[in-house]
This record gives C-alpha cells, sequence and structure tokens, in this order.
C-alpha cells in the first residue's frame, strides 16, 4: 500500500540554524499538508500546498517558515532561524483530487531544537 | 473558526470490552466531514473511521463506529472487543467540505489516551 514517508525522522539542530524536513507524498496525490505537534499538545496545522503554490497557512507559518515542491516527487518544509519553541514532532500529508478526502499522514519528524 | 473539543483526557478498558471516546465540534457550516485518527507509540498519525455530515447513517470500520449527532454537534467513536493494539492517542478531526483551496486543514481535538487493561 503506498505510503507518505518523511526524512530524518529525527533531526537535532542548534538555535538560529537553518532546517530543511522533507517528505514523499503519495505518487498521485496532488494535495499536500504540514501539520505540527508540540510534545503533549495537539496537532495544529501549518500551510497547505496545490499546484505550486500555498492555498492555506495558519499563524504558525510566519516568515520564517516555506515549503516548496522542488521535483516531481519531494515536498520540503523549510525553517529559517530555528527557535527553542520549534521544537516539535512535524508530520507531512497528502491526499488526492478524488472523492476521497482523507489525508494520509507520514510518520513524522521529530525536531530538536537546542 | 471551528473547534473541536475532547474533554477525556484519558481513557481505560480492560481486553475485550467495549468503550466510546467522546467528541464535541463547533461549526456554522452544514456541510462537513469528521474523522477519528489514532497514534500510537510511534507517534504516525492513522485514520481510523470518517463520517460526511450529510451521511445519516453512522460510519462503521469493523470493530471500530462512531455515533454522530449532528444536531448536538456530537461524534464519539466506539470501540468493540478492544485489543491490546488499540492502545493509543486518539484525536477526533474536522474538516470543511467547502470545496476550496482555503478550507482542507484538518483541526483536531487535543486527544484521548487510550489504555487497555490485560
Amino acid at each position: 500500500e503506498p505510503e507518505v514517508t518523511q526524512t530524518p525522522s529525527h533531526q537535532v539542530t542548534q538555535m538560529g540554524q537553518e532546517v530543511i524536513l522533507r517528505c514523499v507524498p503519495i505518487s498521485n496525490h496532488l494535495y499536500f499538508y504540514w501539520y505540527r505537534q508540540i510534545l503533549g499538545q495537539k496537532v495544529e496545522f501549518l500551510v497547505s500546498f496545490y499546484n505550486n503554490e500555498i492555498s492555506e497557512k495558519s499563524e504558525i507559518f510566519d516568515d520564517q517558515f516555506s515549503v516548496e515542491r522542488p521535483d516531481g516527487s519531494n515536498f520540503t518544509l523549510k525553517i529559517r532561524s530555528t527557535k527553542l519553541e520549534d521544537s516539535a514532532m512535524y508530520f507531512c500529508a497528502s491526499r488526492s483530487s478524488g472523492i476521497s478526502y482523507e489525508q494520509y499522514f507520514g510518520p513524522g519528524t521529530r525536531l530538536t531544537v537546542t | 473558526a471551528q473547534t473541536v473539543t475532547q474533554s477525556q483526557p484519558e481513557m481505560s478498558v480492560q481486553e475485550a470490552e467495549t468503550v466510546t471516546l467522546s467528541c464535541t465540534y463547533d461549526t456554522s457550516e452544514s456541510d462537513y466531514y469528521l474523522f477519528w485518527y489514532k497514534q500510537p507509540p510511534s507517534r504516525q498519525m492513522i485514520l481510523v473511521i470518517r463520517q460526511e455530515a450529510y451521511k445519516q447513517q453512522n460510519a462503521t470500520e469493523n470493530r471500530f463506529s462512531v455515533n454522530f449527532q449532528k444536531a448536538a454537534k456530537s461524534f464519539s467513536l466506539k470501540i468493540s472487543d478492544s485489543q491490546l493494539g488499540d492502545a493509543a492517542m486518539y484525536f477526533c478531526a474536522y474538516r470543511s467540505a467547502i470545496s476550496n483551496f482555503g478550507n482542507e486543514k484538518l483541526t483536531f481535538g487535543t486527544g484521548t489516551r487510550l489504555t487497555i487493561i490485560p
């Protein structure tokens, strides 16, 4: 069964450094999402992406964040200058354009900012 | 803005018994989708079940079923014949059914941690 994959599974970085989290959505999916989950808290929406454009972003998704689909398979989330409060689990999700509206989630990347 | 509330931070159930997890939501929309996601210790989010608001019939997936009360804005999950593998965090989520690109996000509740007692 196709699945969303994410790399790395765990990233440790120092405050102020740039990080890129990578996702490979399911191959025929056209809609892509990033969510984050601070430890012990609920999952929060960051951004949705379709047709090489951001379709919606949350208040969390400020100028420090950017997303890109650099080729036909990858979908990346970049944090330009990480802060301690960016430490969280980051989930990528994708869905198809058909009648199914399920978003399929990847296993997540745990980001630790020290 | 839509909100999703899960009032039970933790629940426990004996193996093979039935448990119901509660979820309420607030929306002014008439058409939407509701989901239950399971997050085991591995942290991956796994879709358990989905309900379309326009459908009166409650969704069922094997041992998992929902009780959808649209007027009350309630969406509970019933797990029958609980198994050890059901132990996880369960999140209720809402998604608008309006088909424009600005309404695709899932809005999650705070989750219920389910423990299965052998």
